[in-house]
């Protein structure tokens, strides 16, 4: 089974404070994903990385950086924590395009974010 | 822009029906759909995928593609309160290894 963890399930922030959310998988997945939900917003992609150190900007990547330097973790940076970026963060994963029907994502549990 | 749509519900049935959840896409080029289902609180996890046109039968869920009209349905047979929950529908965004994902139907079913 592919196992997505994250490092934190909840966590309470200062605005201001940078933050780290990290992010593993043990698939050897090629792809990672980071995305933030909030009720009647859906899920929205933050950044992804197909490839260690690239990164690709996603729909709403102000105010976040990412780092990918070993194929199974994928960090997602707030650089200064402000209040609306309180939301749950849910990282993923899927394998390679290049194979048949593999954009399947795998989630992590999630990180719920509460910035003070 | 590619979007995928889907009534927000709230879709509510007996327990033991069948539910029917829809899904409709804009980009004619997807090749790959997806169901996942969220629990309150907790992240995504897929049900089904299906990449044809026509049926895909999994246990209770029964997916079904449309190409032509750019929809994707699940049904839910013997619909248990513990699937009371969202489901999120998903399409590839083409040649870009993302998904596009709509904001999902929520589902209640009652004892």
């Amino acid at each position: 089974d592919v196992k997505v963890t994250q490092s934190s399930r909840y966590l309470v922030k200062r605005t201001g404070e940078k933050v780290f959310l990290e992010c593993v998988q043990d698939m050897d997945h090629e792809n990672m994903f980071w995305y933030r939900q909030d009720p009647g917003l859906g899920l929205r992609l933050i950044y992804f990385s197909y490839d260690v150190k690239m990164k690709e900007k996603g729909d709403i990547p102000e105010g976040y950086s990412v780092s990918r330097e070993k194929k199974e973790r994928f960090s997602l940076i707030l650089e200064s924590a402000s209040t609306n970026q309180t939301s749950m963060y849910l990282c993923a994963s899927s394998s390679d395009y290049g194979r048949a029907h593999q954009e399947t994502q795998y989630f992590g549990p999630g990180t719920r974010l509460l910035v003070l | 822009q590619k979007e995928v749509e889907q009534n927000s519900g709230p879709l509510s049935v007996p327990e033991g029906a069948i539910a029917s959840l829809n899904c409709t896409y804009s980009d004619r080029g997807s090749q790959s759909f997806f169901w996942y289902r969220q629990y309150s609180g907790k992240s995504p996890e897929l049900i089904m995928s299906i990449y044809s046109n026509g049926d895909k039968e999994d246990g209770r869920f029964t997916a079904q593609l449309n190409k032509a009209s750019q929809y994707v349905s699940l049904l839910i047979r013997d619909s248990q309160p513990s699937d009371s929950a969202t489901y999120l529908c998903a399409v590839n965004a083409g040649n870009n290894r993302k998904l596009i994902w709509g904001l999902g139907t929520s589902l209640a079913v009652n004892p």
